[in-house]
């Protein structure tokens, strides 16, 4: 298996703009996580689903990002407008459903965004 | 507040050492903690879980251990190599039902050959 594929793996973008990040998890995986991280606050989750339902968005930062899984092998993350404290890296993370609570995350090897 | 902190330093040791690395959390009570690896430029890679009302997890050279009085984990490298040279993030599983972590900043592992 290819793991969980991310793209763009970098994306420079100015103020204002749309930015869109993409992910494609492992085969038959159930959940499927977005995560931001900063240096300043570490690793932070922005919204996971289950089965293609968004379940937590609780850590979505504002209305500017919205979420979107269509199929089980396809999610975005969609910023509008960016601005630039939204510069990070933009993880995501996959994770079977069988084992109930105690599962491993895969995880992408992350979009790095810039926003001037 | 809710907090999780783990050592913002780097932690320099040398090969052959063993590497202890400390996560500490406050006004959680997670169901089970998870150990992750993050190479420069790459995602987290998953090491190590150990439950709630489990002691001590080993796996090769990795030893974890979860006190959920003192709410704390240690994560020990033994006989370690310049390749261990990482940064470490513990996450706590929340016991929600579903599979939400939630991550501390992580510690910098540094081996000198």
């Amino acid at each position: 298996d290819a793991g969980v594929i991310q793209s763009p793996r970098h994306e420079v973008t100015e103020m204002g703009q749309e930015v869109t990040l993409r992910c494609k998890p492992i085969s038959g995986h159930d959940y499927l996580f977005w995560y931001r991280q900063t240096m300043m606050r570490g690793l932070e989750l922005l919204i996971y689903f289950n089965n293609n339902v968004p379940i937590d968005d609780s850590g979505m930062p504002e209305d500017r990002f919205s979420a979107k899984m269509p199929n089980a092998s396809f999610s975005t993350l969609k910023i509008q407008p960016s601005e630039p404290r939204d510069s990070a890296v933009y993880f995501c993370a996959s994770s079977p459903g069988a084992g109930g609570l105690y599962n491993e995350q895969f995880f992408g090897p992350g979009t790095r965004l810039t926003v001037l | 507040s809710q907090k999780i902190e783990q050592n913002s330093e780097a932690l320099n040791i040398q090969e052959g050492k063993t590497a202890t690395l400390t996560c500490n959390y406050t006004n959680y009570s997670p169901a089970y903690l998870q150990w992750y690896r993050q190479d420069p430029g790459r995602g987290p890679v998953f090491l190590l879980l150990i439950r709630e009302n489990e002691k001590e997890k080993r796996k090769e050279r990795l030893k974890v251990t979860f006190d959920t009085t003192l709410k704390q984990s240690l994560f020990h490298i033994t006989a370690s190599q310049p390749a261990d040279s990482a940064t470490y993030l513990c996450a706590l599983g929340l016991n929600t039902g579903f599979q939400k972590l939630v991550f501390g900043t992580g510690t910098r592992l540094l081996v000198s050959p």
